[in-house]
């Protein structure tokens, strides 16, 4: 337990599909990162939220939609996905000066079909 | 552009010592961090240099060199546990964290 909870662990989805990633901290750190792993690639940096405002969009497609409605929630609303966006995506938290010490959620492994 | 380069697997025995190295380029440098990620897990912090020389943490020691763009990562009397993937991540001077792929460590008895 890391004190970062994401849902569902698991999902896949059709390229149709509507879906949402939810993560949720427990840490009292007020900012919230979205990160996508691919096999044998580095961590890329998708979305960063600070103090409940997005700061950081690495030019990440539209059918990925970043949503923080406070500082303990952060959601990734998924549509017309496409296969290649087939990963681990996780959510990390940490104190906004400090994000290289950031804890990370277990991940929501995510297949698209 | 900015990268992070380590060996994408390793293999070691129960009881042994392994070095994982670590080499960076990037834009300024505020810090460099070690995960640890077991298989289906979240990455775990392990360690962070900021200073040249080792930091040592029980079984385990990070060592930096700002000069060479260099760290390692030493893990002492493995452990079938130790079984996982190492993660490297320098903070640029954005304080951006660049990546590297992440080094997959398999233990053998």
């Amino acid at each position: 337990e890391t004190g970062v909870t994401q849902t569902p662990r698991h999902l896949v989805m059709g390229m149709t599909n509507k879906k949402s990633l939810k993560c949720e901290q427990h840490l009292g750190h007020n900012a919230m990162y979205w990160y996508k792993q691919s096999a044998k690639k580095p961590l890329e940096l998708m979305f960063v939220y600070s103090l409940e405002e997005r700061v950081e969009n690495n030019s990440v497609p539209s059918r990925f939609s970043p949503e923080c409605p406070n500082s303990s929630h952060l959601f990734l609303h998924l549509h017309t996905l496409q296969p290649e966006d087939s990963a681990l995506y996780l959510c990390a938290s940490s104190q906004s000066t400090e994000p290289g010490s950031a804890f990370f959620g277990q991940g929501t492994r995510l297949t698209v079909v | 552009g900015q990268n992070i380069d380590q060996p994408t697997e390793m293999t070691a025995t129960e009881g042994a010592i392994v070095q994982i190295n670590c080499t960076y380029q990037t834009s300024g440098f505020n810090g460099l961090f070690w995960y640890q990620q077991h298989a289906g897990e979240a990455p775990t912090f392990l360690s962070y240099n900021v200073l040249d020389g080792l930091e040592e943490k029980g079984r385990f020691s990070s060592f930096l060199s700002r000069s060479k763009g260099y760290s390692y990562l030493l893990l002492k009397e493995l452990q079938m546990k130790d079984s996982a993937s190492y993660l490297c991540a320098v903070r640029d001077r954005d304080y951006q964290l660049i990546w590297g792929a992440g080094t997959k460590l398999i233990i053998k008895p």
